[in-house]
């Protein structure tokens, strides 16, 4: 059964934080993703990665940082927090196409800086 | 940035109803539309992928729609029951390793 798993449901931290959001897949997808879900916004891109140690920016990449040193795990790297980002955080994975791009997501951590 | 429209924004229905929502993309972008559910505290599910002009997809009492030449999908979900209650989703794959989603509708179903 396919699994991605996040290492927080809820996290608070306080404004000027480093903040590390970890997200682990156990699947071998290559692709991996970094995703804000804000009321009325929908699910936006804030980066994503489709092999070890390469990394795009998506929509909103601004404020954030991404890492991926291992193939299963793809951090998200908050690197002095601000309110704005208080959000839900969804990870995702896939395949590398021309499989269907379908997405795996985790459970999703709903960070909150105060 | 793509532009993925989903209509209702949000919907409440009684049991038993029949609902349908829509999801709307530029058609010159058209790789493969994904419609996912997310139900609350859990993950967001695919539900179908789909990527031919006409193709009609169904899973149990949901099924969805394809018109890639208008740049439309219809979401159909027939016979509502409360745990139908979720956040759909669509998106759109243009080709790439990305998906563009819409920002969902939001269904309640009471019983």
């Amino acid at each position: 059964d396919v699994k991605v798993t996040q290492s927080s449901r809820y996290l608070v931290k306080r404004t000027g934080e480093k903040v590390f959001l970890e997200c682990v897949q156990d699947m071998d997808h290559e692709n991996m993703f970094w995703y804000r879900q804000d009321p009325g916004l929908g699910l936006r891109l804030i980066y994503f990665s489709y092999d070890v140690k390469m990394k795009e920016k998506g929509d909103i990449p601004e404020g954030y940082s991404v890492s991926r040193e291992k193939k299963e795990r793809f951090s998200l790297i908050l690197e002095s927090a601000s309110t704005n980002q208080t959000s839900m955080y969804l990870c995702a994975s896939s395949l590398k196409p021309p499989a269907n791009n379908e997405q795996f997501f985790g459970p999703g951590t709903r960070l909150t800086v105060l | 940035i793509l532009n993925v429209e989903q209509s209702p924004q949000s919907l409440h229905v009684q049991e038993g109803d029949s609902t349908n929502f829509t999801c709307s993309f530029p058609s010159s972008n058209f790789y493969a539309l994904h419609w996912y559910r997310w139900e609350t505290a859990k993950s967001p599910e695919a539900l179908f992928v789909m990527t031919l002009n006409g193709d009609e997809k169904k899973k149990g009492r949901i099924s969805a729609t394809l018109n890639t030449k208008e740049g439309y999908s219809y979401l159909y979900i027939k016979g509502s029951q409360p745990e139908d209650s979720a956040t759909y989703l669509c998106a759109l794959n243009s080709g790439y390793s990305t998906l563009t989603f819409g920002k969902g509708t939001m269904l309640l179903v009471s019983p």
